[in-house]
């Protein structure tokens, strides 16, 4: 079975400047996909960034990338230029990819980070 | 335009009644979930169906059935409420992706059931 930590209940950051979010994971599967969520108040669950552990290259998506340390089995988020809604709990979670490259599996997600950016 | 919706988005009952929610997808994926998200906050998978076909069914009670009478539709019966059983439940959707393709997840917003 997997299992995602995230160490960090609550975190805060200045408007437009950077914070990074730790996620690390359990597993014993070599191919996988990783994720962050983003849950802001209104409740609504939203896809920030993935990642596919077969791939080096680390995810970015406009302000947000990640570091991917398969390795370490580590999977940070980096937010750049902090904005006042980048306000939510974030969640990590993880997914087995199955043979044959068919993933229609469960997410396994981590605890959670509330994080609040100030202005 | 709606992708993935749940009814009703507040739910409020009594311990010992049956009550449904309801979710329906308009992206045209053939697979849907449900997951539970406690007091906490801690999100766990539920139930999943691909194509009408139950795929995985984690531990939960039997008071909880799901139903799915199409691709589009998947919805969550729950009998005998129990105290237990408030939480924020909530409905996905994704379609089977092939070769070297990210199946993504799509939530609904989500139902607060609360059971006094």
């Amino acid at each position: 079975a997997q299992t995602v930590t995230q160490s960090q209940p609550e975190m805060s950051v200045q408007e437009a400047e950077t914070v990074t979010l730790s996620c690390t994971y359990d597993t014993s599967e070599s191919n996988y996909y990783l994720f962050w969520y983003k849950q802001p108040p209104s409740r609504q669950m939203i896809l920030v960034i993935r990642q596919e552990a077969y791939k080096q290259q680390n995810a970015t998506e406009n302000r947000f990338s990640v570091n991917f340390q398969k390795a370490a089995k580590s999977f940070s988020l980096k937010i750049s230029d902090s904005q006042l809604g980048d306000t939510a709990m974030y969640f990590c979670a993880f997914m087995k990819r199955y043979a044959g490259g068919t993933s229609y599996g469960k997410l396994t997600f981590g605890q959670g980070t509330i994080l609040t950016v100030h202005p | 335009d709606t992708a993935v919706s749940q009814t009703p988005k507040y739910l409020v009952t009594q311990m010992g009644n049956d009550k449904s929610i309801k979710c329906e997808q308009n992206l045209g994926h053939d697979t849907m979930y449900w997951y539970k998200q406690d007091s906490k906050k801690f999100l766990k998978i539920m139930f999943s169906y691909n194509n009408k076909e139950l795929i995985i069914n984690e531990t939960v009670p039997n008071r909880f059935s799901p139903k799915s009478p199409d691709k589009a539709h998947l919805n969550l019966h729950i009998n005998s409420l129990e105290l237990g059983d408030s939480a924020v439940y909530f409905c996905a959707s994704s379609q089977e992706a092939g070769q070297g393709l990210v199946n993504t997840q799509y939530f609904g917003p989500g139902t607060r059931l609360t059971v006094l």
